[in-house]
């Protein structure tokens, strides 16, 4: 099973600055083939469903604050929120899709 | 719009068996695969298992693999995660999530609601 890890566990930030939150994963996520990370970030607030907020490790889903970026390729990834927002205040995790189980990370809970 | 809608809430109790169903629409239902998340309370999301809503291949997750069967219905765009022999510990927020087409076509774009699920004598 490819196992993802993510760091911190939880993280404070000031309104209007910026919040990084770590994702490394057992092995690599990257298909050689057509050079894509299998690797997304969610967002959860309380009592809702996981929201897509970026796939292929950084491709920002449709509607998505522009604030919102991925990077990293192979086995380390990063989530940045450039400026936080209020409403940014949630948990955020990473999962690999590159072979089931597709695995999430254990969460970050991001706070003002 | 593109949705999913899931059955309502349970209460079971231990040792019986439970099937949450997840409706498609606004979408091809036959394209797309689905996959069935929990989330326990407290916890992080537990992948559970994916189905082809083509051909319903399914792959499971290893912990679950006696437990649990997925089907779908292509006449009504619907999906459903048959869980048996629950206790306890399968108390949790169960999702179904939009997937690809393969497995790891996709990440997870689109998710139902949550059906909650309870266990207790």
């Amino acid at each position: 099973d490819i196992v993802v890890t993510q760091s911190p566990d939880s993280l404070a930030v000031s309104l209007g600055e910026r919040a990084t939150i770590n994702c490394k994963s057992s092995q690599s996520v990257l298909y050689r083939t057509n050079n894509k990370n299998y690797l997304a970030w969610y967002q959860q607030k309380p009592g809702q469903p996981p929201k897509l907020l970026i796939y292929w490790a950084s491709t920002r889903e449709s509607g998505v604050p522009d604030r919102f970026s991925g990077s990293g390729s192979g086995t380390d990834f990063s989530l940045t929120i450039s400026s936080l927002q209020a409403e940014d205040v949630a948990v955020y995790y990473c999962q690999q899709y590159y072979n089931t189980p597709h695995l999430f990370g254990q969460g970050t809970k991001l706070e003002i | 719009q593109v949705q999913l809608v899931q059955s309502g809430a349970e209460v079971k109790k231990p040792g019986a068996s439970v099937k949450v169903s997840c409706k498609a629409s606004g979408y091809n239902f036959a394209t797309y695969g689905i996959n069935w998340v929990r989330q326990a309370p407290g916890q992080g999301p537990e992948w559970m298992g994916w189905i082809s809503a083509y051909n319903d291949n399914t792959f499971y997750a290893q912990s679950l693999r006696d437990r649990i069967t997925m089907t779908t219905d292509g006449s009504t765009s619907t999906a459903y995660m048959e869980l048996r022999s629950l206790t306890s510990d399968d108390t949790a927020v169960y999702y179904c999530a939009r997937g690809g087409y393969r497995p790891s076509d996709d990440a997870y774009d689109i998710w139902g609601q949550g059906t909650r699920v309870t266990v207790s004598s």
